[in-house]
């Protein structure tokens, strides 16, 4: 069973903090790796996606991996009440039917004002 | 472009009625899915379609069979619907299975008595 684990808080940070959320999966054979946020009520959307160890940013957000930990996380740097939302952690890998895409149970953030 | 629609946004059956789940996606995409998403488990793919024409089972297939009408369109149906499929249901597609990235529609909120 290829797993992905998150916390699900709530995770709570002061307005203008760095937010760390966290992710581990248990298939060693995931390639790719995704961050989506989800407002309360709303459907998913992709913020990240990444694919080799080390780091990725895209303005306040930054994606780590880690694939000998099977560790990724997302950092959002100067944190506003709007990134209030649960964020989705997930992880692709490959079987013999395709592509296996598996979601964890997302931790929610909230930004305090 | 509305990118991935649903209809219906919210339903109530009664145990035992069926019903369908319409998707389209303007896209172009070959790729379409079905999530299911309840608290704390995060969402969890009952059935997907790689290419127009293809459907394959996910983590919780039993109880829904699906239908990929044309490459627009991938419908998701419950033939005797049960209190334990109360959730909410989200469409999702993908430009191919090795382009990973997951567009989702707005979701449909079932609840069954």
């Amino acid at each position: 069973q290829k797993e992905v684990e998150q916390n699900s808080g709530p995770l709570s940070v002061p307005e203008g903090a760095i937010a760390s959320l966290n992710c581990t999966y248990s298939d060693r054979g995931s390639q790719s790796f995704f961050w989506y946020r989800q407002y309360s009520g709303k459907s998913p959307e992709l913020i990240m996606s990444i694919y080799s160890n080390g780091d990725k940013e895209d303005g306040r957000f930054t994606a780590q991996l880690n694939k000998a930990s099977q560790y990724v996380s997302l950092l959002i740097r100067d944190s506003q009440p709007s990134d209030s939302a649960t964020y989705l952690c997930a992880a692709t890998g490959r079987d013999n039917y395709g592509q296996n895409f598996v979601f964890g149970p997302g931790t929610r953030l909230s930004v305090l004002p | 472009n509305a990118g991935v629609t649903q209809t219906p946004k919210f339903q109530v059956l009664k145990t035992g009625q069926s019903m369908t789940l319409q998707c389209a996606q303007d896209m172009n995409h070959n790729s379409m899915y079905w999530y299911r998403q309840d608290p704390g488990m995060g969402l969890r793919l009952i059935y997907y379609s790689a290419s127009e024409g293809t459907t394959d089972k996910g983590e919780v297939p039993n109880g829904y069979n699906v239908s990929r009408l044309n490459k627009r369109e991938f419908s998701l149906r419950l033939e005797s619907a049960a209190p334990s499929q109360t959730s909410v249901y989200f469409c999702a597609s993908s430009e191919d299975r090795t382009r990973e990235t997951q567009y989702f529609g707005p979701g449909t909120r079932l609840l069954v008595l």
